[in-house]
């Protein structure tokens, strides 16, 4: 069965750090382009960033760029998503979606998601 | 930025066909996709590039494209396609995704 799971996210004070991971399975990881998305309470989708299969080639949405790392590791099948400078704009879902090889940017698969939340 | 513009509510009663729109400038030149979004749920991919429909996907949501707006097209609506529905595609650079704002289908 294809799945992502993510995990790492958790309350967090405004200005601190958090690291989410998201878990793939079922399919070849290391072949995949890579999204996170978020969704903060009661709100839209909002792409977040995303990475290319080798982990060499990165693009960030404006309002996290500079505060945020999208990384992989092919060998553990696992996406990261470093978070620094949090703010409380930031509290949202965040998802982690595969995108397919059929090409362009998009999402055939997601994860049921990890909450953040930046409160003091 | 690039933005996605759709209405933020369409409402259809059971058996008759809802239509969402989804305009925005480089429609012409980028793919256009669409995902369902129910309520504590992940989303879901039910069109890709304009209008191909991924194994799993019922054949009465369609796609189509037609210069800066696309259109998701569910036929035959039922009381279980009731969801938040969200159009995506690319800047002009192809370098960032956006997503619409989305729409609430209510059946009525």
């Amino acid at each position: 069965e294809v799945q992502l799971v993510e995990s790492g996210g958790g309350l967090v004070q405004p200005g601190g750090s958090l690291r989410l991971s998201c878990a793939a399975s079922g399919f070849t990881f290391s072949t995949c382009w890579m999204h996170w998305v978020r969704q903060a309470p009661g709100k839209g989708l909002v792409w977040v960033s995303r990475i290319n299969s080798e982990g060499s080639s990165t693009s960030y949405a404006d309002s996290v760029k500079g505060r945020f790392t999208i990384s992989r590791d092919n060998a553990k099948n696992t996406l990261y998503l470093q978070m620094n400078s949090l703010r409380a704009e930031d509290t949202a879902v965040y998802y982690c979606a595969r995108n397919p090889d059929w090409g362009g940017y998009n999402m055939d698969v997601w994860g049921k998601g990890t909450t953040v939340t930046v409160s003091s | 930025s690039y933005e996605l513009t759709q209405p933020p509510s369409v409402s259809v009663s059971p058996g008759q066909t809802a239509r969402i729109t989804c305009s925005g400038d480089t429609l012409p030149k980028q793919y256009a996709y669409w995902y369902q979004q129910k309520p504590g749920q992940a989303p879901v991919l039910v069109i890709y590039k304009d209008s191909e429909r991924p194994s799993g996907i019922p054949e009465r949501f369609s796609g189509s494209s037609s210069g800066t707006t696309v259109t998701l097209t569910i036929s035959g609506v039922q009381a279980e396609d009731e969801a938040d529905y969200y159009c995506q595609s690319a800047d002009s650079s192809g370098t960032y995704v956006v997503f619409g704002g989305g729409t609430k289908l209510t059946v009525l």
